[in-house]
């Protein structure tokens, strides 16, 4: 089966440029998160999806980001303009009914 | 106080050695407990749940203390493969929303 799946896996830009991360959720879950990762804060929630809705998004770090589900295979996370502070990695994890989640591979931002 | 606070290690065990490490949690009505491993430059992965009677997994045992709130991870025999960071996860209060902690990093040589 596959799991889930997000692009690019790395992505390098400059600051002020916009940010699309990608993300296919496993197929029959219900529930989408987007997480961040540094060294210095470990992993945070940034937004939650619950059927295609957003139900949380108080982790969202400000006006930036916004992240849209237009189907329950497909969600993106933008953020625009990007800044050096950005850089991180960003998982997206897919659950059923919100509880065991499971990860997809990351993608490796880099803003310059 | 952090929701899910782990010992951050290093633990640097020789192959066949066990380690065991804990976490505390701050809710005490917490109800779903998970360990997840971390490989460098990986996402993390589920390695298992952790239940309130306490449940193996080959060589992996994980405890849960609700008295005083905390769970623990012992690995037996351990593995080269066994390296990784080990996260302590909780759904802190019983919705959609996992805690995460920062992680105990175990590294197993020969």
């Amino acid at each position: 089966d596959a799991g889930v799946i997000q692009s690019p896996r790395h992505e390098v830009t400059e600051m002020g440029q916009e940010v699309t991360l990608r993300c296919k959720p496993i197929s029959g879950h219900n529930s989408l998160f987007w997480y961040r990762q540094t060294m210095m804060r470990g992993l945070e929630l940034l937004i939650y999806f619950n059927n295609n809705v957003p139900i949380d998004d108080s982790g969202m770090p400000e006006d930036r980001f916004s992240a849209k589900m237009p189907n329950a295979s497909f969600s993106t996370l933008k953020i625009q303009p990007s800044e050096p502070r950005d850089s991180a990695v960003y998982f997206c994890a897919s659950s059923l009914w919100g509880d065991t989640q499971y990860f997809g591979p990351g993608t490796r931002l880099t803003v310059l | 106080r952090k929701e899910v606070e782990q010992d951050p290690g290093p633990f640097n065990v020789p192959e066949g050695a066990t380690v065991a490490f804990n976490c505390t949690y701050s809710n005490s009505a917490s109800q779903s407990f998970f360990w997840y491993r971390q490989d460098c430059r990986k996402e993390p992965k589920l390695l298992m749940s952790v239940y309130s009677s306490g449940n193996e997994d080959g060589r992996f045992t994980a405890q849960l203390n609700r008295a005083s709130q905390y769970i623990s991870l012992l690995i037996r025999d351990s593995k080269l493969s066994d390296s990784a960071t080990y996260l302590c996860v909780v759904n802190i209060r019983n919705d959609y929303k996992l805690s995460f902690g920062a992680g105990t990093t175990v590294t197993v040589r020969a």
